[in-house]
């Protein structure tokens, strides 16, 4: 069965203090990983999707790494309003679903 | 682009009645999802339909949920009777191909059932 684990379960940072995010996973066969993020009372959000162990992805202050057990998110001088839940999730080549992990919660104070 | 709407934003109601949400996707999104999400877990996959069918449906509990998608549009998800362990968001996804686009997620229904 495929699963997402994510840590930690929350992370607070100043503003500028940069750190990263872990999302481990066991799938059979990885088709991609993506990454979301969530703010409260809202949906989540697409953030990158990545294919293969060695790849990166970048967005503004965010970063998305990938080997072939875990991923991570790197966040370079966060700022306030980078706060949210952030998720992974895993699609495996034998399956049509997500899975997803239980999330991040980021809170950055100024 | 407008994006995925939902309704309600709120529900509550007691254990044993029945509630549905509504879904308008994004237009021109071939797949619709429906996904629950429990406070403090990641959402959980319900039941995937591409155009009007269904793809997925292994983790819906068919006894008491049931999900339609009306002309490869809208959709709707209904639970009868509720039970107390449905108190989760709702949430409505669509994407313009397969599971491998990007979703785009509406803002959910939290329902609580007392």
């Amino acid at each position: 069965e495929d699963q997402v684990t994510q840590s930690p379960e929350a992370l607070r940072l100043q503003e500028g203090e940069s750190s990263s995010l872990n999302c481990s996973y066991t799938v059979s066969g990885l088709r991609g990983l993506f990454w979301y993020r969530q703010d409260p009372g809202k949906g989540p959000e697409f953030l990158f999707t990545l294919y293969s162990a060695g790849e990166e992805k970048e967005k503004e202050r965010l970063k998305a790494t990938l080997t072939k057990k875990e991923s991570f998110l790197h966040i370079t001088a966060p700022k306030p309003e980078d706060s949210a839940t952030y998720l992974c999730a895993v699609q495996a080549w034998d399956g049509n679903k997500l899975v997803f992990g239980a999330g991040t919660i980021l809170r950055v104070k100024s | 682009e407008a994006g995925v709407a939902q309704s309600p934003r709120y529900k509550i109601i007691e254990k044993r009645q029945s509630v549905a949400f509504w879904c308008n996707p994004i237009s021109g999104h071939a797949t619709l999802y429906w996904y629950q999400q429990i406070l403090g877990q990641g959402p959980k996959l319900l039941i995937q339909f591409q155009n009007n069918g269904v793809v997925d449906d292994s983790q819906l509990p068919k006894d008491r949920f049931s999900a339609e998608r009306l002309k490869g549009v809208d959709s709707t998800l209904k639970i009868q009777p509720a039970k107390l362990e449905d108190s989760a968001v709702y949430l409505c996804a669509s994407s313009l191909r397969d599971i491998s686009s990007p979703l785009h997620f509406g803002n959910g229904t939290r329902l609580t059932v007392t």
